[in-house]
Protein backbone atom coordinates (compact mmCIF):
# COMPACT_ATOMS: atom_id res chain seq x y z
CA UNK A 1 0.00 0.00 0.00
CA UNK A 2 0.80 3.56 -0.90
CA UNK A 3 1.84 5.92 2.16
CA UNK A 4 2.52 9.53 2.58
CA UNK A 5 3.86 10.90 6.45
CA UNK A 6 4.30 13.87 7.29
CA UNK A 7 5.09 14.24 11.02
CA UNK A 8 5.25 18.39 11.67
CA UNK A 9 0.94 18.64 12.43
CA UNK A 10 2.65 22.75 12.51
CA UNK A 11 5.26 24.84 11.68
CA UNK A 12 6.44 28.62 12.48
CA UNK A 13 8.78 30.35 10.31
CA UNK A 14 10.36 33.72 10.80
CA UNK A 15 9.39 35.71 7.64
CA UNK A 16 12.51 35.94 5.17
CA UNK A 17 13.90 32.91 6.27
CA UNK A 18 14.01 29.44 4.88
CA UNK A 19 11.97 26.99 5.95
CA UNK A 20 11.82 22.62 5.30
CA UNK A 21 8.35 20.92 5.34
CA UNK A 22 9.59 16.72 5.71
CA UNK A 23 7.47 14.26 3.69
CA UNK A 24 8.78 10.73 3.69
CA UNK A 25 6.86 8.36 1.07
CA UNK A 26 6.28 4.40 1.38
CA UNK A 27 5.97 2.19 -2.15
CA UNK A 28 7.30 -0.16 -3.70
CA UNK A 29 6.46 0.81 -7.12
CA UNK A 30 9.71 1.70 -8.87
CA UNK A 31 8.10 4.79 -11.13
CA UNK A 32 6.29 7.44 -8.94
CA UNK A 33 6.01 11.25 -8.60
CA UNK A 34 5.68 13.12 -5.43
CA UNK A 35 3.78 16.95 -5.50
CA UNK A 36 3.18 19.41 -3.09
CA UNK A 37 0.04 21.46 -3.00
CA UNK A 38 -0.51 24.51 -0.78
CA UNK A 39 -3.88 24.79 0.59
CA UNK A 40 -4.68 28.33 1.92
CA UNK A 41 -7.44 29.28 3.99
CA UNK A 42 -9.55 29.81 1.10
CA UNK A 43 -9.55 26.00 0.85
CA UNK A 44 -8.39 25.72 -3.01
CA UNK A 45 -5.23 23.40 -3.31
CA UNK A 46 -2.44 24.83 -5.38
CA UNK A 47 0.12 22.96 -7.16
CA UNK A 48 3.84 23.51 -6.52
CA UNK A 49 5.73 21.19 -6.95
CA UNK A 50 6.68 18.05 -8.60
CA UNK A 51 9.74 15.29 -8.66
CA UNK A 52 9.73 12.28 -10.83
CA UNK A 53 11.19 8.84 -9.34
CA UNK A 54 13.64 9.21 -12.46
CA UNK A 55 14.96 12.35 -12.06
CA UNK A 56 18.38 12.82 -11.91
CA UNK A 57 17.95 16.29 -10.02
CA UNK A 58 15.91 17.99 -7.44
CA UNK A 59 13.49 20.13 -9.08
CA UNK A 60 13.01 23.67 -7.85
CA UNK A 61 10.17 25.99 -8.64
CA UNK A 62 11.20 29.73 -7.96
CA UNK A 63 11.22 29.88 -4.38
CA UNK A 64 10.08 25.94 -4.12
CA UNK A 65 12.91 23.15 -4.13
CA UNK A 66 12.22 19.70 -3.40
CA UNK A 67 14.67 18.07 -1.22
CA UNK A 68 14.25 14.24 -3.14
CA UNK A 69 16.11 11.64 -1.15
CA UNK A 70 15.43 8.08 -2.85
CA UNK A 71 16.82 5.74 -0.45
CA UNK A 72 15.21 7.20 2.25
CA UNK A 73 12.12 7.95 0.67
CA UNK A 74 12.02 11.42 1.43
CA UNK A 75 10.61 14.55 -0.34
CA UNK A 76 11.18 17.22 1.83
CA UNK A 77 9.92 20.66 0.52
CA UNK A 78 12.12 24.25 1.10
CA UNK A 79 10.73 27.41 0.65
CA UNK A 80 12.99 29.90 0.50
CA UNK A 81 12.38 33.65 1.85
CA UNK A 82 9.63 33.02 3.56
CA UNK A 83 6.41 35.51 2.70
CA UNK A 84 3.55 36.34 4.72
CA UNK A 85 1.40 35.08 1.97
CA UNK A 86 2.80 31.65 2.43
CA UNK A 87 1.38 31.05 5.57
CA UNK A 88 -1.16 27.86 4.69
CA UNK A 89 -1.75 24.36 5.18
CA UNK A 90 0.93 22.28 2.85
CA UNK A 91 0.08 18.64 1.44
CA UNK A 92 3.11 16.43 0.27
CA UNK A 93 1.18 13.84 -2.36
CA UNK A 94 2.28 10.81 -4.18
CA UNK A 95 1.52 8.77 -7.21
CA UNK A 96 2.54 5.39 -8.73
CA UNK A 97 2.39 4.12 -11.89
CA UNK A 98 1.35 0.48 -11.12
CA UNK A 99 -1.70 1.30 -8.83
CA UNK A 100 -3.66 3.25 -10.95
CA UNK A 101 -4.42 6.54 -10.34
CA UNK A 102 -4.94 7.42 -7.26
CA UNK A 103 -3.42 10.53 -5.76
CA UNK A 104 -2.26 9.77 -2.23
CA UNK A 105 -1.93 12.71 0.40
CA UNK A 106 -0.31 13.09 3.71
CA UNK A 107 -2.30 14.79 6.85
CA UNK A 108 -0.79 18.35 6.09
CA UNK A 109 1.35 20.24 7.89
CA UNK A 110 0.07 24.27 9.00
CA UNK A 111 2.91 26.87 8.22
CA UNK A 112 2.82 30.09 9.78
CA UNK A 113 4.63 33.08 9.08
CA UNK A 114 6.10 35.48 11.45
CA UNK A 115 6.34 38.72 10.54
CA UNK B 1 -7.32 30.13 -18.86
CA UNK B 2 -10.39 29.41 -16.65
CA UNK B 3 -9.45 26.72 -13.93
CA UNK B 4 -11.48 24.14 -12.29
CA UNK B 5 -14.74 25.01 -11.82
CA UNK B 6 -17.28 23.69 -8.75
CA UNK B 7 -20.90 24.11 -8.19
CA UNK B 8 -22.25 24.55 -5.57
CA UNK B 9 -19.73 26.27 -2.99
CA UNK B 10 -21.66 25.43 -0.30
CA UNK B 11 -24.38 22.88 -0.15
CA UNK B 12 -26.52 22.34 3.32
CA UNK B 13 -28.75 19.30 3.33
CA UNK B 14 -30.99 17.00 5.93
CA UNK B 15 -30.07 13.53 6.68
CA UNK B 16 -31.25 11.42 4.06
CA UNK B 17 -31.48 13.57 0.97
CA UNK B 18 -29.67 13.56 -2.19
CA UNK B 19 -27.72 16.09 -3.46
CA UNK B 20 -25.73 16.49 -6.89
CA UNK B 21 -21.91 18.18 -6.66
CA UNK B 22 -20.67 19.62 -10.57
CA UNK B 23 -17.31 19.94 -11.45
CA UNK B 24 -16.16 21.62 -14.78
CA UNK B 25 -12.83 20.71 -15.01
CA UNK B 26 -9.92 22.58 -17.29
CA UNK B 27 -10.91 22.58 -20.76
CA UNK B 28 -9.23 19.64 -22.80
CA UNK B 29 -7.89 17.54 -19.76
CA UNK B 30 -9.38 14.07 -20.40
CA UNK B 31 -8.54 13.03 -16.76
CA UNK B 32 -10.93 13.99 -13.57
CA UNK B 33 -10.67 13.39 -10.22
CA UNK B 34 -13.03 13.77 -6.95
CA UNK B 35 -11.72 13.71 -3.58
CA UNK B 36 -13.32 14.13 0.04
CA UNK B 37 -11.47 16.27 2.39
CA UNK B 38 -12.56 15.99 6.06
CA UNK B 39 -11.68 18.56 8.29
CA UNK B 40 -7.71 17.89 9.47
CA UNK B 41 -7.06 15.54 7.12
CA UNK B 42 -5.75 15.58 3.34
CA UNK B 43 -7.88 14.75 0.59
CA UNK B 44 -8.90 10.90 0.27
CA UNK B 45 -9.26 9.52 -3.27
CA UNK B 46 -12.95 8.83 -4.75
CA UNK B 47 -12.81 8.00 -8.15
CA UNK B 48 -11.15 8.73 -11.74
CA UNK B 49 -12.66 9.29 -14.99
CA UNK B 50 -10.84 9.20 -18.16
CA UNK B 51 -12.73 10.48 -20.92
CA UNK B 52 -16.29 9.10 -20.12
CA UNK B 53 -15.55 6.65 -18.28
CA UNK B 54 -15.15 5.66 -14.97
CA UNK B 55 -11.62 3.70 -14.63
CA UNK B 56 -10.77 3.83 -11.07
CA UNK B 57 -13.80 3.83 -8.50
CA UNK B 58 -12.23 2.11 -5.59
CA UNK B 59 -12.03 5.25 -3.43
CA UNK B 60 -15.98 5.23 -3.23
CA UNK B 61 -17.12 4.52 0.12
CA UNK B 62 -20.16 2.51 -0.41
CA UNK B 63 -23.09 2.45 -3.05
CA UNK B 64 -24.89 5.37 -1.59
CA UNK B 65 -21.79 7.44 -4.00
CA UNK B 66 -22.06 7.53 -7.69
CA UNK B 67 -20.27 9.71 -9.90
CA UNK B 68 -20.85 10.64 -13.70
CA UNK B 69 -19.47 12.57 -16.55
CA UNK B 70 -21.57 11.69 -19.77
CA UNK B 71 -19.81 13.49 -22.19
CA UNK B 72 -16.42 13.42 -21.01
CA UNK B 73 -15.68 17.22 -19.52
CA UNK B 74 -18.76 17.81 -16.76
CA UNK B 75 -18.77 15.33 -13.86
CA UNK B 76 -21.37 14.99 -11.14
CA UNK B 77 -20.80 13.02 -7.83
CA UNK B 78 -24.08 11.87 -6.37
CA UNK B 79 -24.86 10.79 -3.13
CA UNK B 80 -27.74 9.36 -1.65
CA UNK B 81 -29.48 9.40 1.56
CA UNK B 82 -27.20 11.57 2.90
CA UNK B 83 -25.99 10.49 6.55
CA UNK B 84 -24.37 12.90 8.87
CA UNK B 85 -20.68 11.14 8.15
CA UNK B 86 -21.18 12.79 4.58
CA UNK B 87 -19.79 16.20 5.77
CA UNK B 88 -16.52 17.00 4.43
CA UNK B 89 -15.49 19.18 1.62
CA UNK B 90 -15.85 17.60 -1.87
CA UNK B 91 -12.68 18.44 -4.29
CA UNK B 92 -12.29 18.07 -7.85
CA UNK B 93 -9.66 17.74 -9.91
CA UNK B 94 -8.28 17.30 -13.65
CA UNK B 95 -5.48 16.78 -15.36
CA UNK B 96 -4.55 16.69 -19.13
CA UNK B 97 -3.79 12.90 -19.97
CA UNK B 98 -3.94 10.65 -16.27
CA UNK B 99 -0.56 9.96 -16.30
CA UNK B 100 1.81 9.60 -13.01
CA UNK B 101 3.86 12.74 -14.00
CA UNK B 102 1.00 14.53 -14.94
CA UNK B 103 0.03 17.51 -12.45
CA UNK B 104 -3.72 17.55 -10.88
CA UNK B 105 -4.99 20.74 -10.96
CA UNK B 106 -8.14 21.48 -8.36
CA UNK B 107 -11.05 23.36 -7.81
CA UNK B 108 -12.05 25.38 -4.93
CA UNK B 109 -14.52 22.48 -4.17
CA UNK B 110 -17.86 22.08 -2.55
CA UNK B 111 -18.32 22.27 1.48
CA UNK B 112 -21.29 19.54 2.12
CA UNK B 113 -23.00 20.04 5.48
CA UNK B 114 -25.56 17.08 6.18
CA UNK B 115 -27.38 18.11 8.90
Amino acid sequence: AQKITQTQPGMFVQEKEAVTLDCTYDTSDPSYGLFWYKQPSSGEMIFLIYQGSYDQQNATEGRYSLNFQKARKSANLVISASQLGDSAMYFCAMRATNTGNQFYFGTGTSLTVIP
Amino acid sequence: GAGVSQTPSNKVTEKGKYVELRCDPISGHTALYWYRQSLGQGPEFLIYFQGTGAADDSGLPNDRFFAVRPEGSVSTLKIQRTERGDSAVYLCASSLYGGASDTQYFGPGTRLTVL
